[in-house]
């Protein structure tokens, strides 16, 4: 059974670089057919998609964090990553990684699959 | 603010119904963009309820069913049983943002 593990630092000072991984036991990232995305909840807010990945390294990114963020894949390790670069306190928030089934039109594209979720907070 | 509007909270009596709204607008649900339910219990990861408007993933219970209308879509919960108290949250596509979108969420409370 796929799953999916999020992982990475709980705390990141403002204006520093926040670094996630996304571990996929179960399967391979670079099967093909899937995306690999990002999606974090803000405390008491709705979630929001960052960015998705294809194992090939096509990505597509929210329009308005594309210049902070960069998300990459690495088949070696069955990972994918997410770097959100000049933090604030707005960026707290708890973060999912999720597959997305491709194929067809992808503006209809949905997330199967979630990780739990890691809770990064913004602080000096 | 969510460009998806969902209901802060609903509640509901064990074996009632009820129904959880996402509005949204032209450049999304109006669109014909498809709309997809997610349920997230205490603790737990979002789990994909219902896909493309009204398709459940294999192992939902036929309880839940999706529906959608011009600029709105809703998601019915039948037979309510305690362990579906948990945050639902409705998605599409947003033209207008070039990007996918969320409802801010409602959570259900199972009197």
């Amino acid at each position: 059974q796929l799953q999916l593990q999020e992982s990475g630092p709980g705390l990141v000072k403002p204006s520093e670089t926040l670094s996630l991984t996304c571990t996929v036991s179960g399967g391979s990232i670079s099967t093909g057919f899937y995306y690999w995305g990002w999606i974090r909840q803000p405390p008491g807010k709705g979630l929001e998609w960052i960015g998705s990945i294809y194992y090939s390294g096509k990505t597509y990114y929210n329009a308005s964090l594309k210049s902070r963020v960069t998300i990459s894949a690495d088949t070696s390790k069955n990972q994918f990553s997410l770097k959100l670069s000049s933090v604030t306190a707005a960026d707290t928030a708890v973060f999912y990684c999720a597959r997305h089934p491709g194929g067809g039109d992808r503006r209809n594209w949905y997330f199967d699959l979630w990780g739990r979720g890691t809770l990064v907070t913004v602080s000096s | 603010q969510s460009v998806l509007t969902q209901s802060p909270s609903v509640s509901g009596a064990p074996g009632q119904r009820v129904t959880i709204s996402c509005t949204g607008s032209s450049s999304n649900i109006g669109a014909g963009y498809d709309v997809h339910w997610y349920q997230r219990l205490p603790g737990k990861a979002p789990k994909l309820l219902i896909f493309r408007n009204s398709n459940r993933p294999s192992g939902v219970p036929d309880r839940f069913s999706g529906s959608q209308s011009g600029t709105s879509a809703s998601l019915a919960i039948s037979g309510l049983q305690t362990e579906d108290e948990a945050d639902y949250y409705c998605q599409t596509y947003d033209s207008g943002l070039s990007g996918w979108v969320f409802g801010g969420g409602t959570k259900l409370t199972v009197l």
